[in-house]
């Protein structure tokens, strides 16, 4: 079965500083990785994807994940946060086979400082 | 491209009443999924179409829950003698799906917040 954990459910930074959101996976076959942002009243807007290509994942907004196998993670990295960084942060797996359906975690919300 | 839209965008409705949404996904879109968010947690998975054939269902999708996709364009989500535990917010999402076409990207309405009272 296929599962994801975010590790901290609340993560506040100031801004300029690194973005680190964590996401640990469980998979029993070649996953399909997702990040997700969602501000509020919003739907969810994807920020990046692994499909089994780099495993080095360059999304929009300046995000950025790097799939590691060996640690079934998939962190969501920002080098300098911005104020408008400030959202609900999802991370989703799905695989092939299983008409890609997203299997989520939890979320992130992460908060900005001035 | 207008996106994937949702409607209404809020519902309340009292106890024992059914609910209709509906969701007009990416017109080029062969595939249509149905999530359920509540407040605190991620999306769960409640259905999946392929066109106009329902493919799949969760066990969080009972008996007073039915989806359909009539002509494989928009569908609608029924929820009959709504309960408080109904109250969540419902996302559709569509995505190109199959053979060297799949993008495995799904892109996602704005959801429908329904609250029973």
């Amino acid at each position: 079965a296929q599962s994801v954990t975010q590790l901290g459910s609340h993560v506040s930074v100031s801004e300029g500083a690194l973005v680190l959101l964590r996401c640990n996976y469980s998979s029993s076959v070649p996953p399909y990785l997702f990040w997700y942002v969602q501000y509020p009243n919003q739907g969810l807007q994807l920020l990046l994807k692994y499909t089994s290509a780099a495993t080095l994942v360059k999304g929009i907004n300046g995000f950025e994940a790097e799939f590691k196998k060996s640690e079934t993670s998939f962190h969501l990295t920002k080098p300098s946060a911005h104020m408008r960084d400030a959202a609900e942060y999802f991370c989703a797996v799905s695989f092939s086979g299983g008409y890609n359906k997203l299997i989520f975690g939890a979320g992130t919300r992460l908060a900005v400082h001035p | 491209d207008t996106g994937v839209s949702q409607d209404p965008r809020h519902k309340i409705t009292k106890r024992g009443q059914n609910v209709t949404f509906r969701c007009d996904p990416i017109s080029e879109h062969n595939r249509l999924y149905w999530y359920r968010q509540t407040l605190g947690q991620g999306p769960e998975f409640l259905t999946y179409f392929q066109n106009e054939a329902q493919l799949e269902k969760s066990r969080l999708l009972s008996d007073r829950f039915s989806a359909e996709r009539p002509k494989g364009s928009f569908s609608t989500l029924e929820i009959q003698r709504t309960e408080q535990g109904d109250s969540a917010m419902y996302l559709c999402a569509s995505s190109l799906g199959g053979g060297q076409g799949d993008s495995y990207e799904q892109y996602f309405g704005p959801g429908t917040r329904l609250t029973v009272t």
